[in-house]
């Protein structure tokens, strides 16, 4: 089966433009999930989706991220507008179904490299 | 807390020797999954190895095992054999009950020939 797709992998932007990324899950994976990956650090989640539904995005800056999910399967992640901190790998996976409900696999894609200059 | 601790950020093995990475983690559910994810330079993430809480057996998938010691709260990562191809960041995480993954903050793993 195709894997997580993300694009691009890499973009430069200035502080205060806007970026967005692309996320194709894995077919018939109901749960996408945005992570976050500071250099150095573990992913951290920025939020959830089941279906097209959010269970979680209680740590997605609000004021300048947003994400969607178009017809519970293809997600978008926007930051606008940027800072530096923002720096970072933002990562997209999938899995089957609801975290817990199943054995719990997360499949990654390849991860796409925000700087922020 | 729900957390999740690596203690050893950067860790070297020989070609062909044992290297053992370790986690401790904290919760107060009583059944959760462990598991370790692989990250090697530039590309994806992958799941190495799942244990579940409430099984005793420690989990093994060929050349990789655990030592899941629930009451220490500890899920160590053994890989025998080491290769170069074992090269990467590991990173331990669990699900607590049926909530979010929680990801500790890697340890970087370099095999040397």
């Amino acid at each position: 089966e195709a894997g997580v797709a993300q694009s691009p992998r890499y973009k430069i932007i200035e502080k205060r433009q806007s970026v967005a990324f692309w996320c194709n899950p894995i077919s018939g994976h109901a749960t996408l999930y945005w992570y976050q990956q500071i250099l150095g650090q573990g992913p951290k989640l920025l939020i959830q989706f089941q279906n097209n539904g959010v269970v979680d995005d209680s740590q997605l800056p609000k004021d300048r991220f947003s994400a969607e999910r178009l017809k519970g399967v293809d997600s978008t992640l926007k930051i606008q507008p940027a800072k530096l901190e923002d720096s970072a790998v933002y990562l997209c996976a999938s899995s089957r179904g609801a975290t817990g409900s199943n054995t719990g696999e997360l499949f990654f894609g390849e991860g796409s490299r925000l700087t922020v200059l | 807390a729900q957390t999740v601790t690596q203690s050893q950020p950067e860790m070297s093995v020989q070609e062909a020797e044992t290297v053992t990475l370790s986690c401790t983690y904290d919760t107060s559910e009583s059944n959760y999954y462990l598991f370790w994810y692989k990250q090697p330079p530039s590309r994806q993430m992958i799941l190495v190895i799942r244990q579940e809480a409430y099984k005793q057996q420690n989990a093994t998938e060929n050349r990789f095992s655990v030592n899941f010691q629930k009451a220490a709260k500890s899920f160590s990562l053994k890989i025998s054999d080491s290769q170069l191809g074992d090269t990467a960041m590991y990173f331990c995480a669990f699900i607590p009950g049926t909530y979010k993954y929680i990801f500790g903050t890697g340890t970087r793993l370099k095999v040397l020939a």
